[in-house]
Order: structure tokens, then C-alpha cells, then sequence
């Protein structure tokens, strides 16, 4: 069973710049969720899209987008990068389309540069 | 937002030695995960907690759900260099997928 693939693995943006990162779950999972992960603040929940809708969103900013397709691929777009957008994000899928019992399971990462 | 603190930081033992880790959160958790990140990789499942005062063990990995379900604790033994590796607890919201995950314990392995 392939496991979760996010596209690109590392990408340098400028301030200012968008970004959109992708993310493949497992097949038949339809759960995706993004986390931000930083040195200083560890792994932070971004939002998380079920049969495409968002579910959950946690605290960022309006910059910060998502998007979940038929096929369960999901997408997360930064608009005007800060530089301390400058991390790695995480997608994770899980196949539990209820409660929060089920295994996350994570791809590579996204590490994102903003210059 | 939750809090979930790890203690130790860090840690740097001897190959053979036992390890000890914590997670204590503020509010009440219905299930806690461990999760073991590799350096540039994910975060990969080790075990999972659903039930207060269960202890659950895979290999020489044993992790315990808190009586007063705010917090857990993991335990290696005899640790290996492939132990290697940034340890996290985390804990779920009661809606969807959404995880706090700890400030992460730091593993360092002497051979």
C-alpha cells in the first residue's frame, strides 16, 4: 500500500510569494489534515478536510487555505508569505471518518524556505 | 489552545539503557498516541492509548493512560541506536482528526 506523498519535498519561496503544497493520502483514506511543524512551536494543527469539506481548522490566519478533492488529494495554498511561515508541513491521513480514534498516518513533509 | 508537555527536552543515554518519558496535558484526553519522528521523515504511530489506566506495550516500547486521563508515559527498554529520534505524545479533540501533539522529547543513543 503506497504511503502518504506530499509534493514538493522542499521548495525556497520570497516574501510576498504563494505556495501550494499537495498531498496524495492512502488509498481509500478520506480523512487529510495539515500540520505546521517549527522548532519553536512543534506540531501545530492547520486544518483537516473530510470527503471535502473542512472539518476542523485551527488557529492561523486567513492566509492559510485548503482544499480537498474528489479523489481525496488535498492541497494547501499560503498566500503573502511571512517569514515565519519558513517550516515543515506535514499532511497526515487517516481512514476513521468519525471520531478521533483512528492513526494518523504522515507523509515526508513539505519544507517550505521564505527568503 | 491544549498543552500537552513532554518531559525530559532531551536525552542522551547508553545503548542498553532503559528510557522514561512523560506527557502531562491540562485538560482530560480520551485517547493518547505516541508518535516517533526520524529525522527528515513523518511522525509514525507507536502505540495508542484509548481506555484510563490502560498499559499497552509493543516491543520494548510500554506506554500507560493516566488514571486521571491528563496524562501518559512511554518507557523503551534496552534502548537500541535506532531509537534515535524526537518522541511525541498526542491527544485528540472530540471533533474530527484534530490532534494537540507535546513539545517532544529529544532521544539520543550512545553506542
Amino acid at each position: 500500500k503506497a504511503g502518504v506523498t506530499q509534493t514538493p519535498r522542499y521548495l525556497i519561496k520570497t516574501r510576498g510569494q504563494q505556495v501550494t503544497l499537495s498531498c496524495s493520502p492512502i488509498s481509500g483514506h478520506r480523512s487529510v489534515s495539515w500540520y505546521q511543524q517549527t522548532p519553536g512551536q512543534g506540531l501545530q494543527f492547520l486544518f483537516e478536510y473530510f470527503s471535502e469539506t473542512q472539518r476542523n481548522k485551527g488557529n492561523f490566519p486567513g492566509r492559510f487555505s485548503g482544499r480537498q478533492f474528489s479523489n481525496s488529494r488535498s492541497e494547501m495554498n499560503v498566500s503573502t508569505l511571512e517569514l515565519g511561515d519558513s517550516a515543515l508541513y506535514l499532511c497526515a491521513s487517516s481512514s476513521q471518518g468519525a471520531m478521533n480514534t483512528g492513526e494518523l498516518f504522515f507523509g515526508e513533509g513539505s519544507r517550505l524556505t521564505v527568503l | 489552545g491544549q498543552q500537552l508537555n513532554q518531559s525530559p527536552q532531551s536525552m542522551f543515554i547508553q545503548e542498553g539503557e532503559d528510557v522514561s518519558m512523560n506527557c502531562t496535558s491540562s485538560s482530560i484526553f480520551n485517547t493518547w498516541l505516541w508518535y516517533k519522528q526520524d529525522p527528515g521523515e513523518g511522525p509514525v504511530l507507536l502505540i495508542a492509548l484509548y481506555k484510563a489506566g490502560e498499559l499497552t506495550s509493543n516491543g520494548r516500547l510500554t506506554a500507560q493512560f493516566g488514571i486521571t486521563r491528563k496524562d501518559s508515559f512511554l518507557n523503551i527498554s534496552a534502548s537500541i541506536p535506532s531509537d534515535v529520534g524526537i518522541y511525541f505524545c498526542a491527544g485528540p479533540l472530540n471533533t474530527g482528526n484534530q490532534f494537540y501533539f507535546g513539545t517532544g522529547t529529544s532521544l539520543t543513543v550512545i553506542p
